[in-house]
């Protein structure tokens, strides 16, 4: 079975603070870790695949297998990036392709105050 | 290029009815996956479906059957609705071969009385 953990369902920060949401899973296969965003009256959306190691809008998060978690991480936060997050999941098989089977963690909500 | 979209936008129905949930695909997207998202709660995943056929299923029960079309578009049925049915329910949609990367719409709200 596979689950992903998000353990706060609101998070608070001022402009210029550093930002984290943690992000933890259970799986027993090769996993493909996704953060999703929903800004206000938007729809849900891709923000980062740790597969691309890439850094978006100045956020990066990084996979650690050992403790099982893909935190998302900015160093200075921004009014605009207030909206719900999702930390999702989704197996591999043997070739290394995603299911895109979607495994969601709660969210969480993020408020950045000027 | 289109993006994903979805009818109705919200619809009430009453406990024991039948509904139908219609998604039409991103243009080029052959995979269109389901799910239902309950109030303060993740998306959770219904089932998938890739060139027609159903292709993953989670945890619901079998009154949750749905379709695809030759044009992608793809349509959810819900049979003897419950309260708990009660949801946002979404449809994304992914380029073959591209399934780690999906593209929602903006949902339909159902509302179970």
């Amino acid at each position: 079975a596979q689950r992903v953990t998000q353990p706060e369902k609101l998070l608070s920060v001022f402009k210029g603070a550093p930002v984290e949401l943690k992000c933890n899973y259970s799986y027993s296969g090769s996993p493909e870790l996704f953060w999703y965003v929903q800004y206000s009256r938007q729809r849900l959306q891709l923000l980062l695949r740790h597969i691309s190691r890439e850094s978006i809008k100045g956020f990066t998060a990084d996979l650690n297998k050992g403790e099982t978690s893909f935190h998302l991480k900015k160093p200075f936060a921004q009014e605009e990036d207030s909206a719900m997050y999702y930390c999702a999941l989704s197996g591999r098989n043997a070739g290394g392709t995603s299911y895109g089977k979607l495994t969601f963690g709660q969210g969480t909500i993020l408020t950045v105050h000027p | 290029e289109t993006g994903v979209t979805q009818s109705p936008t919200h619809l009430i129905k009453t406990r024991g009815q039948q509904v139908t949930l219609r998604c039409s695909s991103q243009s080029g997207h052959n995979t269109v996956s389901w799910y239902q998202q309950a109030l303060g709660q993740g998306p959770q995943f219904i089932f998938q479906y890739y060139r027609e056929e159903e292709n993953g299923r989670g945890n619901f029960p079998p009154r949750f059957s749905g379709l695809q079309f030759p044009n992608y578009s793809s349509e959810l049925n819900v049979n003897a609705l419950e309260l708990d049915d009660s949801a946002l329910y979404l449809c994304a949609s992914s380029y073959p071969d591209r399934t780690d990367t999906q593209y929602f719409g903006p949902g339909t709200r159902l509302t179970v009385l």
